[in-house]
């Protein structure tokens, strides 16, 4: 089955600065990568995805972008607010017959935001 | 209406009890989800639901049973359960062509 890595687990940033996180998969089958940021006593809240057929994409100051060769994929948070502090969950989804799909996520890492 | 609605947000039961939790969505997603989340961990799959036909089930203990009365609405039935069952249970739905997953804010279950 899949199997997502994500790295680092932790991170601490100054307001201001930017964030990267990143993320490997397994399967080449995956054409789906959602990224997730949850707060506590809160369900996933999807905040970028990307399909497998696009390298980049930005919203904000949010972007992924994704490198189908080397089965890498990346989430840049820029000018980072003490908001943006909480776990950020990537993900990976294979698409199977009909409506069927299975979600697998990364371990999450939790991000913090020094004011 | 693009909201996954969990009920109940909270849930203490012993461990001879039965209960079941509520997901709701009306999105016209035809795919729907439960997940398992314990603490500082990623939610893990339990269930798939592709047009209201149970589609995966991740070797879960049959103590968990889940049910799909129609397109809008999916359950979770708890029997028998024990205190390492405690977790974040979340709701999810989708679109077709595995992507536009949303979620609900999950049950918070304790078992006692």
């Amino acid at each position: 089955g899949e199997n997502v890595e994500q790295h680092p687990s932790t991170l601490s940033v100054q307001e201001g600065d930017s964030a990267v996180i990143k993320c490997t998969y397994s399967d080449s089958a995956s054409n789906y990568f959602p990224w997730y940021k949850q707060e506590l006593g809160k369900g996933p809240q999807l905040i970028i995805d990307i399909r497998s057929n696009v390298g980049e994409k930005k919203d904000q100051r949010i972007a992924v972008t994704l490198n189908k060769t080397a089965k890498h994929f990346s989430l840049h948070i820029t000018e980072t607010q003490p908001e943006d502090s909480a776990v950020y969950f990537c993900a990976a989804s294979i698409l199977y017959t009909g409506a069927n799909s299975k979600l697998t996520f990364g371990k999450g890492i939790t991000l913090s935001v020094r004011p | 209406d693009t909201e996954v609605t969990q009920t109940p947000k909270h849930l203490v039961m012993g461990m001879t009890n039965k209960k079941s939790l509520k997901c709701e969505q009306h999105m016209g997603h035809r795919a729907m989800y439960w997940y398992k989340q314990k603490a500082k961990k990623p939610p893990e799959l339990m269930f798939v639901y592709s047009y209201e036909k149970l589609s995966i089930n991740e070797s879960v203990p049959s103590r968990f049973s889940p049910e799909c009365p129609n397109s809008s609405l999916l359950n979770l039935h708890l029997h028998a359960l024990q205190p390492e069952d405690s977790a974040l249970y979340l709701c999810a739905s989708s679109q077709g062509g595995g992507s536009g997953y949303t979620f609900g804010s999950g049950t918070r279950l304790t078992v006692v």
